[in-house]
């Protein structure tokens, strides 16, 4: 049962646009998110996270906002690079000690020059 | 400092066949993870240590066994290969379970 979804395998933008890239959740327990990077033949990196506490927190070109009312969060990258194209995982912790993160199953970010 | 290191890249295994996944962190951290991530899949726990010593199961721990006998080991043990058991794996470590987790490069595995 996949808690945290991101619906769009694959993402493409043009270099200098904005990128955005979704994630759901189910579970309303989940009350801290965050982004890793994933570049081929390397582990995930973290980007960004967000607490339930905000909607929105920002770092650099990214920025992630969060909707907890429709269990909903999102990334942008602005503006897009090229060295931004690679695999975008969302991951969701429930709140309590001793538990573990979710993850999503991935959006392929191609950012074209 | 290398961060997390994982062992071997790469490995093709008999059905029945048995391996350990070597998984070393030079950051003192007292947590370590390991995680599976199957094609067109997120990343799922496999098992998970809060120090020396202390192990726990994730979300899909059938079929391996872990130990942590050092703050920076955390070996995962296969001990009758199944085809189900192709992924690629992954293993990481943070300061706290809140913390951000910092991955190795993974290790493919192929059951055949």
């Amino acid at each position: 049962d996949q808690q945290v979804k991101q619906n769009s395998p694959s993402l493409s933008v043009q270099e200098g646009r904005i990128s955005i890239l979704n994630c759901d959740y189910t579970n309303s327990m989940f009350d801290y998110f965050l982004w890793y990077k994933k570049y081929p033949a390397e582990g995930p990196t973290f980007l960004i996270s967000i607490s339930s506490i905000k909607d929105k927190n920002e770092d650099g070109r990214f920025t992630v906002f969060l909707n907890k009312s429709a269990k909903h969060l999102s990334l942008h990258i602005v503006p897009s690079q090229p060295g931004d194209s690679a695999v975008y995982f969302c991951a969701a912790m429930p709140s309590g000690t001793g538990n573990q993160f979710y993850f999503g199953t991935g959006t392929s970010l191609t950012v074209i020059p | 400092n290398a961060g997390v290191t994982q062992t071997p890249k790469f490995r093709i295994l008999k059905i029945g066949q048995s391996m350990t996944l070597q998984c070393a962190q030079d950051m003192n951290h007292n947590y370590m993870y390991w995680y599976r991530q199957d094609p067109g899949m997120g990343l799922k726990l496999i098992y998970y240590s809060v120090g020396a010593g202390i192990t726990d199961k994730g979300e899909v721990p059938n079929g391996y066994n872990v130990s942590r006998s050092t703050t920076e080991d955390f070996p995962l043990r296969l001990e009758l290969a199944a085809p189900s058991q192709t992924s690629v794996y992954f293993c990481a470590s943070s300061w706290d379970f809140s913390e951000t987790q910092y991955f190795g490069p993974g290790t493919r595995l192929l059951v055949l």
